[in-house]
């Protein structure tokens, strides 16, 4: 987890509310993501972005919403939060594909644990 | 969504014994991504794969790219206690990791 942190690591949430899961990294990555892990799956994709200014939809985008003014801070909004948004939400900051030479950096933020009653 | 088929969804094995995990998908991917998580913490990533039948060793661990591109294996030999986790594969279609799409993991377990 060096470089990635995550703010709050625990919120309970009553639905309706709304709230800002924080990101930052320190690694001057251009990428950064947003999933969610239930139980039993994998990781599925909210949102990401790939650089200042430029965010874009992932597989679950819905009721989410992401800015990306800092190269440092990548914020995830829920706007009215559903007891369906229960999850572990994590953050991700990677650097590109370095194809067939170089070293690939990827590291994932320690999670926030999200209830929504 | 797709997500990958991982198997097996849960292993029990003894220390000192090899693990070998797999991943496969209906589509092919470009590049396969291998990673552990331990509880309450996020991903760690463990191996990368870039190109068709690429075999990457990690200290225990080599991870290989299925030649078809739609599959991809981990093994783990010797294991020991601090094996223990949730073993996940992940692959992108596209030329950055911007989306991947992830396995559902498998969950190891090491007894003395």
């Amino acid at each position: 987890n060096a470089g990635v942190t995550q703010t709050p690591k625990f919120q309970v949430l009553k639905t309706g509310q709304s709230m800002t899961l924080q990101c930052a990294q320190d690694m001057n990555h251009e990428y950064m993501s947003w999933y969610r892990q239930d139980p039993g799956m994998g990781l599925r994709l909210i949102h990401y972005s790939v650089g200042a200014g430029i965010t874009d939809q992932g597989e679950v985008p819905n009721g989410y919403n992401v800015s990306r003014s800092t190269t440092e801070d990548f914020p995830l909004r829920l706007l009215s939060a559903a007891p369906s948004q229960t999850s572990v939400y994590f953050c991700a900051s990677f650097s590109d594909l370095p194809g067939l030479a170089g070293a690939y950096e990827q590291y994932f933020g320690p999670g926030t644990r999200l209830t929504v009653t | 969504g797709q997500q990958l088929n991982q198997s097996p969804q849960s292993m029990f094995i003894q220390e000192g014994e090899d693990v070998s995990m797999n991943c496969t998908s209906s589509s092919i991917f470009n590049t396969w991504l291998w990673y552990k998580q331990e509880p309450g913490e996020g991903p760690v990533l463990l191996i990368a794969l870039y190109k068709a039948g690429e075999l990457t060793s990690n200290g225990r661990l080599t991870a290989q790219f299925g030649i078809t591109r739609k599959d991809s294996f981990l093994n783990i030999s010797a294991s020991i206690p601090s094996d223990v986790g949730i073993y996940f594969c992940a692959g992108t279609h596209t030329g950055t990791a911007s989306k991947l799409t992830f396995g559902t993991g498998t969950r190891l377990q090491v007894t003395l």
